[in-house]
C-alpha cells in the first residue's frame, strides 16, 4: 500500500524558511519513473504546483517560485523534503506531497507523467508574524 | 501553458450529465489528468493520459481530448461526485500546472 505523510511546522514567520517533509512507503524513488512533487492550495483557492523529483535526482520547479524554492531527497528514509525561503502570509496554505510517475520521454527530451495517484492528507501553514 | 477550465461552477441536480471543459493555451498531446477533491480532503485522481480511468473509479466518470481542447464527462451524476474538480497538464515541457478548477453544486 503506498502512502504519503507531509510533516512539518503549522505556523512559521514572514521572512523564515520553510521546511516540509514528505515521509512515504510502499514505492521507492529509486525505482525507474517514480517521483515526488509538492502542491499546495491556500484557503478557498486552486491547486498550485509547485515542484517534483524523481529518481534519477532531477528536479523541476514552479516558474514564478523556483527561486525560493528546494526539493531534495533522502532515499534511505523514503523522504522528500521541501524548502522555502523568505515565507510571506500570501504563502499561507495546505500543503501536498503525491506520487507521480514517469512513463514516457518524448521525441524532444520531455517527460510524460501519469497523474498525481497517491496524495498525502496535507499539512496547513499559516505565516504569520 | 495555462489551463483554463470552464464553467468555474455549475449546478446540476442527480442523475444529471455533467462536462467540464479544461482548454489548454499550447497543445499537450494528451499528457492531460483530471482529479476530484472534496472540502478538507486531498485530490483524487480520476483519468489520466486525457481518457485512462484510473482504478477504483467509477464507470460513469470518463475523459477525452487530446491538443488542446479535453472534457471530463460525469454520465449521470450522483449525490457523491459533488465536488470541485481539477485538470492538470503532465508533460515537462511546461511546469506542471493545475487549471483554476470547477465546483459542481447541487440544484
Amino acid at each position: 500500500q503506498v502512502t504519503l505523510r507531509e510533516s512539518g511546522p503549522a505556523l512559521v514567520k514572514p521572512t523564515q524558511t520553510l521546511t516540509l517533509t514528505c515521509t512515504f512507503s510502499g514505492f521507492s524513488l529509486t525505482t525507474t519513473g517514480m517521483c515526488v512533487s509538492w502542491i499546495r492550495q491556500p484557503p478557498g483557492k486552486a491547486l498550485e504546483w509547485l515542484g517534483i523529483i524523481d529518481w534519477d535526482d532531477e528536479k523541476d520547479y514552479s516558474t514564478s517560485l523556483k527561486t525560493r524554492l528546494t526539493i531534495s531527497k533522502d532515499t534511505s528514509k523514503n523522504q522528500v523534503v521541501l524548502t522555502m525561503t523568505n515565507m510571506d502570509p500570501v504563502d499561507t496554505a495546505t500543503y501536498y506531497c503525491a506520487r507521480i510517475r514517469f512513463y514516457q520521454l518524448t521525441t524532444r527530451g520531455y517527460h510524460n507523467y501519469y497523474g498525481m495517484d497517491v496524495w498525502g492528507q496535507g499539512t496547513p501553514v499559516t505565516v504569520s508574524s | 501553458i495555462q489551463l483554463t477550465q470552464s464553467p468555474s461552477s455549475l449546478s446540476a441536480s442527480v442523475g444529471d450529465r455533467v462536462t467540464i471543459t479544461c482548454r489548454a493555451s499550447q497543445g499537450i498531446s494528451s499528457s492531460l489528468a483530471w482529479y476530484q477533491q472534496k472540502p478538507g480532503k486531498a485530490p483524487e485522481l480520476l483519468i489520466y493520459t486525457a481518457s485512462t480511468l484510473q482504478s477504483g473509479v467509477p464507470s460513469r466518470f470518463s475523459g477525452s481530448g487530446s491538443g488542446t481542447d479535453f472534457t471530463l464527462t460525469i454520465s449521470s451524476l450522483q449525490p457523491e461526485d459533488f465536488a470541485t474538480y481539477y485538470c492538470q497538464q503532465l508533460n515537462s515541457y511546461s511546469p506542471l500546472t493545475f487549471g483554476g478548477g470547477t465546483k459542481v453544486e447541487i440544484k
